[in-house]
């Protein structure tokens, strides 16, 4: 079974500062979809970022960019000049078919 | 844009009470999800169905059912609510036609059974 990981419960930056929040997976297969989702106060889980496992080129989204490394299982997420607003809850995913595996969720929150 | 909605934000039950969480979508999604979230957990996949009348047990599917009777539909239900299962609950669709893998969430109903 497919599991991810996400080691940092709560992570804090300052506003205009770069942040990275950590996720690691386990998997034997080869092809599969990583994403960020992200969960303001509102509760609506909104899509940040995906990254598909064949493709060697860090996905990137304006101020949200990953660093996609396959052979070590890890997918982080860089947010630079972060916003008052990027304060949420984030969760990195792993899918392959139609199911998504999250990990457990990081608490961003920026600083004034 | 794709349209996820649940029948109620916030609801409180009693236990062994029967508790129906609706979920409906507006884009034809053939694919449809019920999570929990709990603190520390992130989210846990209750059940899915990739059709009409078809569903798939999740990873965490003892004391939940689940019915689709049309397209758009998706209940989750609790036949006798427990307190262990206050939580946040939160359904998702996904269909062929969008971007890979890429499930769209409805805003969650959080559940609260005393």
């Amino acid at each position: 079974a497919q599991t991810v990981t996400q080691s940092q419960p709560e992570m804090s930056v300052q506003e205009a500062e770069t942040v990275t929040l950590s996720c690691t997976y386990d998997t034997s297969e080869s092809d599969y979809y990583l994403f960020w989702y992200k969960q303001p106060p509102s509760r609506q889980m909104i899509l940040v970022i995906r990254q598909e496992a064949y493709k060697q080129q860090n996905a990137t989204e304006n101020r949200f960019s990953v660093n996609f490394q396959k052979a070590a299982k890890s997918f982080s997420l860089k947010i630079s000049d972060s916003q008052l607003g990027d304060a949420a809850m984030y969760f990195c995913a792993y899918a392959s078919g139609s199911r998504l595996t999250f990990g457990e969720g990081t608490q961003l929150t920026v600083n004034p | 844009d794709v349209k996820v909605t649940q029948s109620s934000r916030y609801l409180v039950k009693r236990t062994g009470e029967k508790v129906f969480l609706e979920c409906v979508q507006d884009m034809d999604h053939e694919n449809m999800f019920w999570y929990r979230q709990d603190p520390g957990l992130g989210l846990r996949l209750i059940y899915f169905s990739y059709d009409v009348k078809m569903k798939e047990k999740g990873d965490i599917p003892e004391g939940y059912s689940v019915s689709r009777e049309k397209k758009e539909r998706f209940s989750l239900i609790l036949e006798s609510a427990s307190t262990n299962q206050t939580s946040m609950y939160l359904c998702a669709s996904w269909g062929r036609g969008t971007a890979e893998n890429e499930q769209f969430f409805g805003p969650g109903t959080r559940l609260t059974v005393l």
